[in-house]
């Protein structure tokens, strides 16, 4: 199994502003993925991180609005940027021991 | 790429009675279907899964089915409980190894009633 913790669990942020999501995991693990839920929808896939190489994007998620870190095997960030209201979702780290996902608690984000 | 289908988007049971999900995928190279129960404010967890050698596997109440030839598989609740009210989500993806890339269905509400 594997412990994430994802911080902050919640913010509300101004639109134009950025905003960084940390995600900590206690075991090294290969890859780590991002996703965004919005209120009331499914999990949708935002990118997959890699360490020592540049994150792979899904379709309509691109690396200028969501730039990923990943420095080592236990950490990464996501950052939004550039935030509008429609960028209000709950974003969500995971990774992957064997053949099971494990989730972060989430980080709930409004955008005013 | 893979697209997977989940109905349906809401589920209302009395409590006792059984809950079906149900869910097909387009991509007949995955190999791996797990399903996620996702409770108000919290992270989804994993419930049962299982793989495509497998066309059924049960754990207590739940059990899951794969019909890999119609390439669709089913979430079986039995006997129902209120603590069982959340959303459940059904996942797909080709098992490559430790990556964890998964395309997850609509989710289905279900709600237990007393």
């Amino acid at each position: 199994s594997a412990v994430i913790s994802q911080k902050p669990s919640r913010d509300i942020c101004q639109r134009g502003t950025s905003l960084t999501i940390q995600c900590q995991v206690d075991s090294q693990v290969t890859m780590m993925f991002w996703y965004r839920q919005q209120p009331g929808q499914s999990l949708t896939l935002i990118a997959t991180a890699n360490q020592g190489s540049e994150a792979t994007y899904e379709s309509g998620f691109v690396i200028d609005k969501f730039p990923i870190s990943r420095p080592n095997l236990t950490f990464s960030t996501l950052t939004v940027s550039n935030m509008s209201p429609e960028d209000s979702s709950i974003y969500l780290c995971s990774v992957g021991t064997g053949a099971e996902a494990f989730f972060g608690q989430g980080t709930r984000l409004t955008v005013v | 790429g893979e697209n997977v289908e989940q109905h349906p988007s809401t589920l209302s049971v009395q409590e006792g009675d059984s809950a079906v999900i149900k869910c097909t995928y387009s991509d007949s190279a995955s190999n791996y279907f797990p399903w996620y129960k996702q409770e108000l404010g919290k992270r989804p967890q994993l419930i049962i899964d299982i793989r495509s050698n497998v066309g059924e596997k049960k754990d207590q109440r739940i059990a899951v089915t794969l019909n890999k030839t119609a390439k669709h598989f089913s979430l079986h609740i039995t006997e129902t409980q209120p603590e069982d009210s959340a959303v459940y989500f059904c996942a797909a993806r080709r098992n490559t190894g430790t990556a964890s890339k998964l395309t997850f269905g609509t989710g289905t509400r279900l709600q237990v009633t007393l």
